[in-house]
C-alpha cells in the first residue's frame, strides 16, 4: 500500500525559480528518501534523511523532516530546464532483517526553459 | 558508487508466453533485491522482497504464480512473468540493497509489453 502523498501531483515553474514539493506519510519511519525518475527510466537516489534529522543539504537541495506531523519537503532552488522530472519519497521502516521501501504517487516537476 | 543492471530495457512478447527479467548488482553484495511495478504516471508498487537463498516474500495482491522470483546469488536476481497477458504490461523495475548497510539502488527498469 502506498505510504507517503506527495503534494502537488503536477508542478511547472520557469528556469531559476525554486520548487517545493511535500511528502505525508502515515506510519513510523527509520527514514526517508527522495527520488527523482526521468520519464520511462529507473530512479536516482537524491538524498536521505534520517528519522532523528530535521534538515539536511544537498547541493541545490533542501529536504526537511518533521516526524510530528509525518511530513517532508524537497526544495529545488534555481531550477534548471534538466530537473523537469518525477520526484518521489520513499519512506524506510526497515526493523531487524525486514527492509522495506514505500514510495508515495510523486510530483511530475516541469521546468520550463 | 553501487550499480544496478536490469536486462532486458524493452521487451514485446505474445499472450501466453513468459518473459525473464534479469537484476544484476555489478560491484556490491545484494542480500535483498526488490521487484516493483510502475503504471504509466503512477508510483512504484512494491511487488515482492527476494532474500538470496530463500523464497521471495509477495506483497498482498501479488500472484506468486504469475511472478516467479529467484534470488540464486548475492548478484543476481530474476522476475518471470509466467503466462503474459495484456494486462501484465508495465514497467518493471528492480532494486537492491548494499548487505553492508548501504542505500538501496534501482535498476534502469524494464518495459514490458504482452501483444
Amino acid at each position: 500500500s502506498q505510504q507517503g502523498e506527495e503534494d502537488p501531483q503536477a508542478l511547472s515553474i520557469q528556469e531559476g525559480e525554486n520548487a517545493t514539493m511535500n511528502c505525508s506519510y502515515k506510519t513510523s519511519i527509520n527514514n526517508l528518501q527522495w527520488y527523482r525518475q526521468n520519464s520511462g527510466r529507473g530512479l536516482v537516489h537524491l538524498i536521505l534523511i534520517r528519522s532523528n534529522e530535521r534538515e539536511k543539504h544537498s547541493g541545490r537541495l533542501r529536504v526537511t523532516l518533521d516526524t510530528s506531523k509525518k511530513s517532508s519537503s524537497l526544495l529545488i532552488t534555481a531550477s534548471r530546464a534538466a530537473d523537469t522530472a518525477s520526484y518521489f519519497c520513499a519512506t524506510d521502516r526497515s526493523g531487524g532483517s525486514n527492509y522495506k521501501l514505500t514510495f508515495g504517487k510523486g510530483t511530475l516537476l516541469t521546468v520550463n526553459p | 558508487g553501487a550499480v544496478v543492471s536490469q536486462h532486458p530495457s524493452r521487451v514485446i512478447c505474445k499472450s501466453g508466453t513468459s518473459v525473464k527479467i534479469e537484476c544484476r548488482s555489478l560491484d556490491f553484495q545484494a542480500t535483498t533485491m526488490f521487484w516493483y511495478r510502475q503504471f504509466p504516471k503512477q508510483s512504484l508498487m512494491l511487488m515482492a522482497t527476494s532474500n538470496e537463498g530463500s523464497k521471495a516474500t509477495y506483497e498482498q495482491g501479488v500472484e506468486k504464480d504469475k511472478f516467479l522470483i529467484n534470488h540464486a546469488s548475492l548478484t543476481l536476481s530474476t522476475l518471470t512473468v509466467t503466462s503474459a497477458h495484456p494486462e501484465d504490461s508495465s514497467f518493471y523495475i528492480c532494486s537492491a540493497r548494499d548487505w553492508r548497510g548501504g542505500g538501496y539502488t534501482f535498476g534502469s527498469g524494464t518495459r514490458l509489453t504482452v501483444v
